[in-house]
């Protein structure tokens, strides 16, 4: 799996939106970008995941770049409930393929 | 759906002692996942399972045993505990199709003394 890098951390306002970037240059062409986060004392869950298309749901938008070295993680209206850690984890889509957890990025949602 | 449940939330284990650490889901998924996670780290892959009967190393498996009988049970059992072991240990699991999110549990947080 390709090896990700990300900030260690960082604040944002409630009500704007959260911008997560995530550097991934040695990305193969049938590894996907996955974003999961864990809010304090629980188990990660699941954001979002993209190939190379920009990927919206209702939690969050994911914006790859063309060379897909890189990709963004927007939250478009912080709230206090997302003060979490988020992590971009770069991995080949298959079920039964582990998660490999980076340090992550640290997020503070301030009021 | 209760998703994947764990039990027990909190233990404290004495050095040499044992125990086995509860996984159950009711989503009807094939694969399952034992991971832990160090106090500020990220999670390390113990042991998983792509089915009932079988089971396979990750990358920290030393100490730990699996076994996978049902579908729904995924237990993971501390033969002879030891102060290294003491970690927030998360099961999970995921559904062999077109798409393969790993859906956790609340974790269980031991501390071995």
């Amino acid at each position: 799996d390709a090896k990700t890098t990300q900030p260690t951390s960082m604040d944002c306002a409630e009500g704007r939106a959260a911008n997560l970037p995530c550097n991934h240059s040695t990305i193969s062409g049938n590894e996907y970008v996955y974003w999961y986060r864990q809010i304090h004392s629980q188990g990660p869950q699941y954001i979002i995941h993209g190939l190379k298309n920009n990927e919206t749901n209702e939690m969050a938008s994911l914006i790859i770049t063309e060379d897909r070295k890189s990709s963004t993680l927007i939250l478009p209206h912080a709230t206090l409930r997302d003060t979490a850690v988020y992590y971009c984890i770069v991995r080949v889509k298959a079920a039964g393929n582990k998660l490999t957890f980076g340090g992550g990025t640290r997020v503070l949602v301030k009021p | 759906n209760a998703g994947v449940t764990q039990t027990p939330k909190f233990r404290i284990l004495k050095i040499g002692q044992s125990m086995t650490l509860q996984c159950t889901q009711d989503m009807n998924h094939n694969y399952m996942y034992w991971y832990r996670q160090d106090p500020g780290m990220g999670l390390k892959l113990i042991y998983y399972s792509v089915g009932a009967g079988i089971t396979d190393k990750g990358e920290v498996p030393n100490g730990y045993n699996v076994s996978r009988s049902t579908t729904e049970d995924f237990p993971l059992r501390l033969e002879l505990a030891a102060p290294s072991q003491t970690s927030v240990y998360f099961c999970a699991s995921s559904y062999q199709g077109s798409t393969d999110t790993q859906y956790f549990g609340p974790g269980t947080r031991l501390t071995v003394l």
